[in-house]
């Protein structure tokens, strides 16, 4: 089955700094790679997802980046801000098969 | 919409007690999640339906587990009997139909068994 490793666990950044997660997957079928935003006491939350046929996305200050050969896919969030805190996950899956595995997640803190 | 509702939000219950958990899928929406996160496991999937079959239970630890989801709009999981182990957040989850994968997450219920 797939396997989804996420790095860092911590990642403390200033306020208006870059900071960067990074995920390798290991089934190259997998085709679908969603990261989630989750908050003290509440769901993951859909924050931007990318498509095996694209190499990079963006929105806004967020954006992702997908190396197939490789197998890996990275989040970027550019002028990051307090609200930014949170725990992220990154996750794969083959479309076909739906269901999603997860990294273990990264605590992000942005120091104002 | 309201989202995808979960009940209770808080469970505290004994070793050996029966424990369920309930979800409401958003409406029209084709696949329902089950998950469970912990410190120690992060977030795994437990079973997932569609139109209401179970598709995958891979996930499920063991017998005490069980899922159900008798109509479009309702899901229960349920723990019998439950152990301390069995202490996480369960969260449910729902997509629409195929071609469109975001998975929108419920609240999560957070279970506590002593």
């Amino acid at each position: 089955g797939e396997n989804v490793e996420q790095h860092p666990s911590t990642l403390s950044v200033q306020e208006g700094d870059s900071a960067v997660i990074k995920c390798t997957y290991s089934d190259s079928a997998s085709n679908y790679f969603p990261w989630y935003k989750q908050e003290l006491g509440k769901g993951p939350q859909l924050i931007i997802d990318i498509r095996s046929n694209v190499g990079e996305k963006k929105d806004q200050r967020i954006a992702v980046t997908l190396n197939k050969t490789a197998k890996h896919f990275s989040l970027h969030i550019t002028e990051t801000q307090p609200e930014d805190s949170a725990v992220y996950f990154c996750a794969a899956t083959d479309t076909g098969r739906r269901a999603l595995t997860f990294g273990s997640g990264t605590r992000l803190q942005v120091q104002p | 919409d309201a989202g995808v509702i979960q009940s209770p939000r808080h469970e505290v219950t004994e070793m050996g007690q029966e424990v369920t958990l309930r979800c409401k899928p958003i409406s029209g929406h084709d696949y329902l999640f089950w998950y469970r996160q912990t410190m120690m496991r992060g977030l795994e999937l437990l079973i997932y339906f569609n139109n209401n079959v179970p598709i995958d239970d891979s996930g499920m630890p063991e017998d005490r587990f069980s899922a159900k989801m008798p109509n479009a709009s309702f899901s229960t999981l349920k723990i019998q009997p439950s152990e301390p182990r069995d202490s996480a957040v369960y969260f449910c989850a729902s997509t629409p139909r195929q071609g469109q994968e975001t998975q929108y997450f419920g609240p999560g219920t957070r279970l506590l068994v002593l």
